[in-house]
């Protein structure tokens, strides 16, 4: 699976849109872009998953750009209940697929 | 709550005695992950079960880590003779295999400190 690059850390205002960045300069073509997050003390949740195509639901968008080399999930007004780690994923889709983390984005909303 | 759940939530023993957690799975999912996660790191994948098949072992589950799914239902980790470096969130997944969706959802993991 690719590797992929996230900032450590990220603050953002509560109520604002928070945008979390992630490089996968070396994701294949059958490879989708997964982004997964960890709220304290509990598992891993997961948010939204892309191809190519800018991807919508109701917690999130995903924007991945042209290339594919990068990504960027959006949560459109952020509260501080989305205080969490955000684990951006790069993997296959087709069959069973072990998840590997790297070392997230630790968000933090600020009121 | 229809949810992947684990037990125990909390788990302290000495070291040299031997644990085991379960993980019962969302009911119509077929396959179940386990990850171990220790502070300041993201999960790392130990291994997983089709059905009743363990498809799957990754190098960090050592020999005196076994995992079983009987009937394929829910499942259970055990270490033996456990050391403190096993000290560590035990997180247990599970998905419905698809030709294409294989969404994994977690359950609240099993914390386990060894003195």
């Amino acid at each position: 699976d690719a590797k992929t690059t996230q900032p450590t850390s990220m603050d953002c205002a509560e109520g604002r849109a928070a945008n979390l960045p992630c490089n996968h300069s070396t994701i294949s073509g059958n490879e989708y872009v997964y982004w997964y997050r960890q709220i304290h003390s509990q598992g891993p949740q997961y948010i939204i998953h892309g191809l190519k195509n800018n991807e919508t639901n109701e917690m999130a968008s995903l924007i991945i750009t042209e290339d594919r080399k990068s990504s960027t999930l959006i949560l459109p007004h952020a509260t501080l209940r989305d205080t969490a780690v955000y684990y951006c994923i790069v993997r296959r889709r087709q069959g069973a697929q072990k998840l590997v983390f790297g070392q997230g984005t630790r968000l933090t909303i600020n009121p | 709550d229809t949810g992947v759940s684990q037990n125990p939530r909390h788990k302290i023993t000495k070291r040299g005695q031997n644990v085991t957690f379960r993980c019962d799975p969302i009911s119509e999912h077929n396959r179940l992950y386990w990850y171990r996660q220790t502070l300041g790191q993201g999960p790392e994948f130990l291994t997983y079960f089709q059905n009743e098949a363990q498809l799957e072992k990754s190098r960090l589950l050592s020999d005196r880590f076994s995992a079983e799914r009987p009937k394929g239902s829910f499942s259970t980790l055990e270490i033996q003779r456990t050391e403190q470096g096993d000290s560590a969130m035990y997180l247990c997944a599970s998905s419905f295999g698809t030709s294409g969706s294989d969404e994994q959802f977690f359950g609240p993991g099993t914390r386990l400190t060894v003195l």
